[in-house]
């Protein structure tokens, strides 16, 4: 089955500062790349996507970078503030038993330091 | 975007009871839901599939006997921890897709003592 490896699992940082958060994935039928932000106690948060037929995806601050060949895709936020710190989860869609299911990688905790 | 509820929001039990927690799609039908269960500091791992009219999924490792699902109507989903024990006390999610997206309710925080 599908499987998502995140790096790093920490990330400190400046702020104003760029923070950048790369995910592998192993399916290569897997089409949709979501990224989720995630405060303490809350719902994991829609930040940006992409599907597998681009290969960049910007909005504002944020961007996403996608490698089909390679199977991996990163998080790009530039001029970080501290209302980014919070935990960042990237995810892949999969298709199994029927369903298309989520898998999540680990997660990436950022700390943005005024 | 749509609207995912979920009911309740946090709730403190006794070693071997039962608690149940609802999922509910607002604004749109779901004839499929998802369960998740996150630890502290883990990342969401996905329990089963809940599924209008049929069984629901589950994935490797999860006691269909000790979560007990079932998806009621097009917009309802519930899962239910039976004999509920300290170990799982956790954060539960549930969410449901519409198109390529999912949409989250806002959890449930178990705590059992």
């Amino acid at each position: 089955g599908e499987n998502v490896e995140q790096h790093p699992s920490t990330l400190s940082v400046q702020e104003g500062d760029s923070a950048v958060i790369k995910c592998t994935y192993s399916d290569s039928a897997s089409n949709y790349f979501p990224w989720y932000k995630q405060e303490l106690g809350k719902r994991p948060q829609l930040i940006i996507d992409i599907r597998s037929n681009v290969g960049e995806k910007k909005d504002q601050r944020i961007a996403v970078t996608l490698n089909k060949t390679a199977k991996h895709f990163s998080l790009h936020i530039t001029e970080t503030q501290p209302e980014d710190s919070a935990v960042y989860f990237c995810a892949a869609i999969a298709f199994s038993g029927g369903y298309n299911k989520l898998i999540f990688g680990a997660g990436t905790r950022l700390a943005v330091h005024p | 975007g749509a609207v995912v509820s979920q009911h309740p929001s946090r709730v403190i039990c006794k070693s071997g009871t039962s608690v149940k927690i609802e999922c509910r799609s607002l604004d749109f039908q779901a004839t499929t839901m998802f369960w998740y269960r996150q630890f502290p500091k883990q990342s969401l791992m996905l329990m089963a599939t809940s599924n209008e009219g049929s069984k629901a999924t589950y994935e490797q490792g999860v006691e269909k006997d000790k979560f007990l699902i079932n998806h009621a109507s097009l917009t309802l989903s519930t899962l239910t921890v039976t004999s509920a024990h300290p170990e799982d006390s956790s954060f539960y999610i549930c969410s449901a897709p519409r198109g390529d997206e999912q949409f989250f309710g806002p959890g449930t925080r178990l705590t059992v003592l």
